[in-house]
């Protein structure tokens, strides 16, 4: 089973604030990592699909970065603003598992 | 709206009932998966298809039977259901099987309670 964690669990913030969560997972047999935002009574969207170590990408205010070598990705989040507000899931894919292994997921709430 | 649809959206069932979720998608994509979120738990996959080949069964009870007659539709068949097995049922599709590098697209999922 591929270990994947992300954290924090939550988070809470106030519009404006910028914030950014962790996912680590096992950097053997690395291929690629997504990311995707879930809101509530929505479907799960994704936001980035990350191959390459020093990656970083870019949407909009939303930005991500990629280390392999030592299995951690940072997800970024410039002046959070309400509808920023949901589940950030990562999910890397491995040639162990051959398929997405989703983290938990950092719930993000932004407030006014 | 992600091209891919899923019913119903609800459903309650008996441990004895016999019911079909249903996944549909839009985008020509040639692989479809099951997926599971249980409570607190991370997303789970079920199972994956590809051009309607079985690719994954990640070693899923056999009261879950699922059915792909096309690229573009997903079933799965629930029958003698326990209650843990009540959870939200997602579906996705992608182009191609991952070698990691598709997105996956997801349905809004199946809120599945078995008393």
């Amino acid at each position: 089973i591929l270990n994947v964690e992300q954290s924090p669990q939550s988070l809470h913030v106030q519009e404006g604030d910028s914030t950014n969560f962790t996912c680590s997972f096992p950097s053997s047999n690395f291929y690629a990592l997504h990311w995707y935002r879930w809101e509530t009574a929505k479907s799960p969207e994704a936001l980035f699909v990350m191959t390459l170590n020093g990656d970083e990408k870019k949407k909009g205010r939303i930005s991500a970065t990629l280390n392999t070598k030592e299995g951690y990705s940072y997800l970024y989040i410039k002046g959070s603003q309400p509808e920023d507000s949901a589940t950030y899931l990562c999910a890397p894919y491995t040639g162990t598992a051959s398929k997405l292994t989703f983290g938990t997921g950092t719930r993000l709430q932004v407030t006014l | 709206e992600t091209g891919v649809t899923q019913t119903p959206r609800h459903l309650v069932m008996g441990m004895t009932n016999k019911k079909s979720l249903k996944c549909e998608q839009h985008l020509g994509h040639n692989a479809m998966y099951w997926y599971k979120q249980s409570a607190k738990k991370p997303l789970e996959l079920m199972f994956v298809y590809n051009f309607k080949e079985q690719t994954e069964n990640n070693s899923v009870p056999s009261r879950f039977s699922p059915e792909c007659p096309n690229s573009s539709h997903l079933f799965l068949h629930l029958h003698t259901l326990q209650p843990e097995d009540s959870a939200l049922y997602l579906c996705a599709s992608s182009q191609d099987l991952p070698g990691g590098y598709n997105e996956q697209f997801f349905g809004p999922g199946t809120r599945l309670t078995v008393l």
